[in-house]
């Protein structure tokens, strides 16, 4: 069975500084999403960001960016320039290829923003 | 596009009563939904997925009878939580998927059930 793990509960950085969250999954398939989504206190979630498995090149998305290391099943979340708005829970998940499968979601790391 | 909704988006029954939440994709027909539990301060577990006009498929723990869902159209799921317990109390969310590559799932705002 497909797992992923965020080891860090909570994380805080300074107003306009970066921060990144980590995420690690363990799988045996080869064709995989991987997905940051933010739920902020309003509970709605919020895609961030996916990563396809076959594509080499990293995803970023205006302040956000992954480091995709596939070898080391490792998918860590820079976010850059951080703002008050970027507080709330992140969530790493994981999704097999090949249709509409289910998300599997990580414990989720909780982001504070110091201003 | 891609608006999923829920309702309610709060809820508070008795204990033994049965309450039912609607998921409905707004913009787009949904071939297939899934819908979530969340504890709090805890993350999304999966509960059960639905293609419309077939039978959910539950994960392993969930009862089947206690959670029905019903899918009975491309824009419509419904959870209904029979014989509501307090332990039953949480947070459900849905979501909903085109059908089509790269199969993205849109988030529902979610349904707070309180059981008393």
């Amino acid at each position: 069975a497909q797992t992923v793990t965020q080891s860090q509960p909570e994380m805080s950085v300074q107003e306009a500084e970066t921060v990144t969250l980590s995420c690690t999954y363990d799988t045996s398939e080869s064709d995989y999403y991987l997905f940051w989504y933010k739920q902020p206190p309003s509970r709605q979630m919020i895609l961030v960001i996916r990563q396809e498995a076959y594509k080499q090149q990293n995803a970023t998305e205006n302040r956000f960016s992954v480091n995709f290391q596939k070898a080391a099943k490792s998918f860590s979340l820079k976010i850059s320039d951080s703002q008050l708005g970027d507080a709330a829970m992140y969530f790493c998940a994981y999704r097999p290829g090949g249709g509409a499968q289910k998300l599997v979601f990580g414990q989720g790391t909780r982001l504070t923003i110091n201003p | 596009g891609a608006v999923v909704s829920q309702h309610p988006s709060w809820v508070i029954c008795k204990s033994g009563t049965s309450v039912k939440i609607e998921c409905r994709s707004l913009d787009f027909q949904a071939t297939t939904m899934f819908w979530y539990r969340q504890f709090p301060k805890q993350s999304l577990m999966l509960m059960a997925t639905s293609n419309e006009g077939s039978k959910a498929t539950y994960e392993q723990g969930v009862e089947k009878d206690k959670f029905l869902i019903n899918h009975a159209s491309l824009t419509l799921s419904t959870l209904t939580v029979t014989s509501a317990h307090p332990e039953d109390s949480s947070f459900y969310i849905c979501s909903a998927s085109r059908g089509t590559p790269p199969y993205e799932q849109y988030f529902g705002p979610g349904t707070r059930l309180t059981v008393t």
